[in-house]
C-alpha cells in the first residue's frame, strides 16, 4: 500500500527566504505526483503535476523535482512571501495491481509561514 | 467557468439522520472523486467514479453511497450519519484518471 510522508510537519520562515518542502513515497511504481496548496478552511489548488518520466516541473516561483526510484519529491518555492502561507500537499498516483492510474494518497501536507 | 462546485458549505446532523453531498463541475471532466480530509490523516478517498454510469470504492466507503447522475453531477450520500463521518468532504475531477485534479472548496460536516 502507497505511504506518502511530509516532513516537517509546520515550517516557518522570514519572508524572502528560498525554501524547500519535502515529500516521500514509498513505492516507486507512480503514474505522476502532485503538488497543492490549501488555504485555510478552503479547498486545494493544485500548483504542479509533474509525471513520472519528468525530472522536475516549473511554475513561477515554484519547483517541482521528482526521484522515482529514491520515492522523494522537493517543492522548491524561491523568494517566499507571505501570500504563500498556507498547508502544502503532495499526492501520488499510484497503479493499481490491475494497472489502471487512478487513485490518489495524500500526505498529511507541511504548513508554512512566511513572516513578514 | 465556476469550476468545481459543491453544496451545501456547512452542515450540521444528528446521529442517525442522512442526507446527500452534492458535486457538480462544468469543465466537461470525465472522472470525479470523494474524498474526506481528517486532521492528522490527509485525505482519503471515498468513492471515485472513471466516467459516467461507474462508480468504483476508494479505500473509506463504508457508510457511503454514491450516484454519478451523469457527466456532470457526482453526490455523496449519508444513509445513517454517525460521529465519525464529522468531517471535511472535498469533491473533485479531472478530464481522465492520469490528469491534474482540480477540487471543489468543500462541504463542512459535523455529527452529533
Amino acid at each position: 500500500k502507497q505511504e506518502v510522508t511530509q516532513i516537517p510537519a509546520a515550517l516557518s520562515v522570514p519572508e524572502g527566504e528560498n525554501l524547500v518542502l519535502n515529500c516521500s513515497f514509498t513505492d516507486s511504481a507512480i503514474y505522476n505526483l502532485q503538488w497543492f496548496r490549501q488555504d485555510p478552511g478552503k479547498g486545494l489548488t493544485s500548483l504542479l503535476l509533474i509525471q513520472s518520466s519528468q525530472r522536475e516541473q516549473t511554475s513561477g516561483r515554484l519547483n517541482a523535482s521528482l526521484d522515482k526510484s529514491s520515492g522523494r519529491s522537493t517543492l522548491y518555492i524561491a523568494a517566499s512571501q507571505p501570500g504563500d502561507s498556507a498547508t502544502y500537499l503532495c499526492a501520488v498516483r499510484s497503479f493499481f495491481s490491475s494497472g489502471s492510474a487512478r487513485q490518489l494518497t495524500f500526505g498529511s501536507g507541511t504548513q508554512l509561514t512566511v513572516l513578514p | 467557468n465556476a469550476g468545481v462546485t459543491q453544496t451545501p458549505k456547512f452542515q450540521v446532523l444528528k446521529t442517525g439522520q442522512s442526507m446527500t453531498l452534492q458535486c457538480a463541475q462544468d469543465m466537461n471532466h470525465n472522472s470525479m472523486y470523494w474524498y474526506r480530509q481528517d486532521p492528522g490523516m490527509g485525505l482519503r478517498l471515498i468513492y471515485y467514479s472513471a466516467s459516467e454510469g461507474t462508480t468504483d470504492k476508494g479505500e473509506v466507503p463504508n457508510g457511503y453511497n454514491v450516484s454519478r447522475l451523469n457527466k456532470r453531477e457526482f453526490s455523496l450520500r449519508l444513509e445513517s450519519a454517525a460521529p465519525s463521518q464529522t468531517s471535511v468532504y472535498f469533491c473533485a475531477s479531472t478530464p481522465s484518471s492520469y490528469n491534474e485534479q482540480f477540487f471543489g472548496p468543500g462541504t463542512r460536516l459535523t455529527v452529533l
